[in-house]
C-alpha cells in the first residue's frame, strides 16, 4: 500500500541553525514528491516538488530537498532557519498513472517545527 | 494571479444536517481535488473532478458528493453530518496534464455539534 512516513512529530531548532525534516515513502510506481508548509489555521503552500532529473531540488523560502531512490526518502533541508519558518510541514507523494487514475496525493502526518529565539 | 479560493471560511452545523462547501480553482486550472484534514493529521483525499466528472475517489462514504461546473469551480456536499466530519476541508486545483501538482486553497473549517 502507498504510504508516507514522517518520523518526527515535533522538532525544535534554534534560529539560525540548520534543519532537516525526514520523509520516507512507499510507492510502487515512479513517485512524484512534494513538500508543503501549513501555518496554523491556513491551507497548504507548495514548497518544492520532484518529478524527475536532478535529485536535489530547490524550493521557495530557501528550502531544498534531496530524492534518494535507494532509501525511498525525500528529506527537506534548510541551512539557516528563521523564526518565520515555524509551521507544520507535510511530505506528499503522488503519481500520474492514467491507467490506475492515481491522481491523488498521499500525505504524511506532518512535522511541527518550532523555532527558538 | 488569483489563487485557489474557498468559501465559507468557517461553518458550524448540527449533526444530521447537510453542508455545501465551494471552491474556485487557480486561474487556468481545470482540475479540482478535495481533501479532509482532521486535527493533527495530514490531508486525506476525498475525490477529484475533471470535465465535470468525478475522476477518482478516496475512501469516503457516499454521504460525500461533489460537483464541478463548466467554469471549473466545484462544490463539496456532505449529507447527514456526523461529529467526526468536523475538520478542515481543503480544495486543490491543478492542470489536467499535470494533475498531481496541486495548489491548495485556505480551507473551510467545519465544526459539527
Amino acid at each position: 500500500a502507498q504510504s508516507v512516513t514522517q518520523p518526527d512529530i515535533h522538532i525544535t531548532v534554534s534560529e539560525g541553525a540548520s534543519l532537516e525534516l525526514r520523509c520516507n515513502y512507499s510507492y510502487g510506481a515512479t513517485p512524484y514528491l512534494f513538500w508543503y508548509v501549513q501555518s496554523p489555521g491556513q491551507g497548504l503552500q507548495l514548497l518544492l516538488k520532484y518529478f524527475s532529473g536532478d535529485t536535489l531540488v530547490q524550493g521557495i523560502k530557501g528550502f531544498e530537498a534531496e530524492f534518494k531512490r535507494s532509501q525511498s526518502s525525500f528529506n527537506l533541508r534548510k541551512p539557516s532557519v528563521h523564526w518565520s519558518d515555524a509551521a507544520e510541514y507535510f511530505c506528499a507523494v503522488g503519481a500520474e498513472d492514467y491507467g490506475g487514475s492515481q491522481g491523488n496525493l498521499i500525505f504524511g502526518k506532518g512535522t511541527k517545527l518550532s523555532v527558538k529565539p | 494571479d488569483a489563487g485557489v479560493t474557498q468559501s465559507p471560511t468557517h461553518l458550524i452545523k448540527t449533526r444530521g444536517q447537510q453542508v455545501t462547501l465551494r471552491c474556485s480553482p487557480k486561474s487556468g486550472h481545470d482540475t479540482v481535488s478535495w481533501y479532509q484534514q482532521a486535527l493533527g493529521q495530514g490531508p486525506q483525499f476525498i475525490f477529484q473532478y475533471y470535465e465535470e466528472e468525478e475522476r477518482q475517489r478516496g475512501n469516503f462514504p457516499d454521504r460525500f458528493s461533489g460537483h464541478q461546473f463548466p467554469n471549473y469551480s466545484s462544490e463539496l456536499n456532505v449529507n447527514a453530518l456526523l461529529l467526526g466530519d468536523s475538520a478542515l476541508y481543503l480544495c486543490a486545483s491543478s492542470l489536467e496534464d499535470r494533475f498531481v501538482e496541486q495548489y491548495f486553497g485556505p480551507g473551510t473549517r467545519l465544526t459539527v455539534t
